[in-house]
């Protein structure tokens, strides 16, 4: 099956301070990548679709200056958490898109990221 | 909205026990349903899935039967082992949508 990887697995970082994740699908190329985060006892949530070469989407209440996302090749996508704070800590987990409908869906690991 | 809600965990066991975690769900259409695994360090993985009403996934021993009349898709195992201990998700979405809605996840742990 395909492997995404992440990078970093964890970070713990200052409050103010920006955190770059990456997201890799190491052996299909991904046009379109969805990142999702899950807060402390609730549910998975999609936050934004990143489409290569173009603007991503984000979900209602997901502020765009704040999580940057870019989708520069097939095969890398990265989220930026800008000027980080507690609210922020979460786990961070992405997910290549499927072409034509296919039921099955690869995820990376996730990244857990804590602002102090 | 559509939801999806599981059991809470943590959820731990002896080993050769029998397992249930409990997923029921909201949905405006008839969407398919999942169940996902994620072991210690690796990604989210598909366990298996059901795409119509009375359908029946099954795979590695766990199986989850889509019940239209009680919303729901609880997951079984007849027999635990110590190599299931993960965090198990499910999910609903709609064909030709990849957009996964997920539950919260149930954290197991299975103890020798």
């Amino acid at each position: 099956g395909a492997v995404v990887s992440q990078h970093p697995s964890w970070v713990i970082c200052k409050s103010g301070t920006s955190v770059k994740i990456e997201c890799r699908s190491l052996d299909f190329q991904a046009t379109t990548m969805f990142w999702y985060r899950q807060f402390p006892k609730q549910s998975l949530m999609l936050m934004a679709t990143s489409n290569e070469g173009s603007k991503a989407t984000y979900e209602q209440g997901v502020e765009k200056d704040k999580f940057l996302i870019n989708h520069a090749s097939l095969t890398l996508s990265t989220l930026t958490v800008t000027s980080a704070h507690p609210e922020d800590s979460s786990f961070y987990i992405c997910s290549p898109g499927i072409a034509g409908g296919q039921e099955t869906q690869y995820f990376g690991p996730g990244t857990r990221l804590l602002v102090l | 909205g559509d939801s999806v809600t599981q059991m809470e965990g943590p959820v731990t066991l002896s080993e050769e026990a029998f397992l249930t975690i409990n997923c029921t769900y909201t949905a405006t259409g008839y969407p398919s349903l999942f169940w996902y695994v994620q072991y210690p360090g690796e990604g989210l993985q598909l366990l298996l899935k059901a795409t119509k009403a009375d359908d029946k996934g099954s795979n590695k021993g766990f199986e989850a039967t889509y019940r239209k009349e009680t919303t729901s898709f609880h997951l079984e195992k007849g027999s635990v082992q110590v190599s299931d201990s993960a965090v198990y998700f499910c999910a609903l979405r709609y064909f030709g949508n990849e957009k996964l809605t997920f539950g919260t996840g149930t954290r197991l742990t299975i103890i020798p």
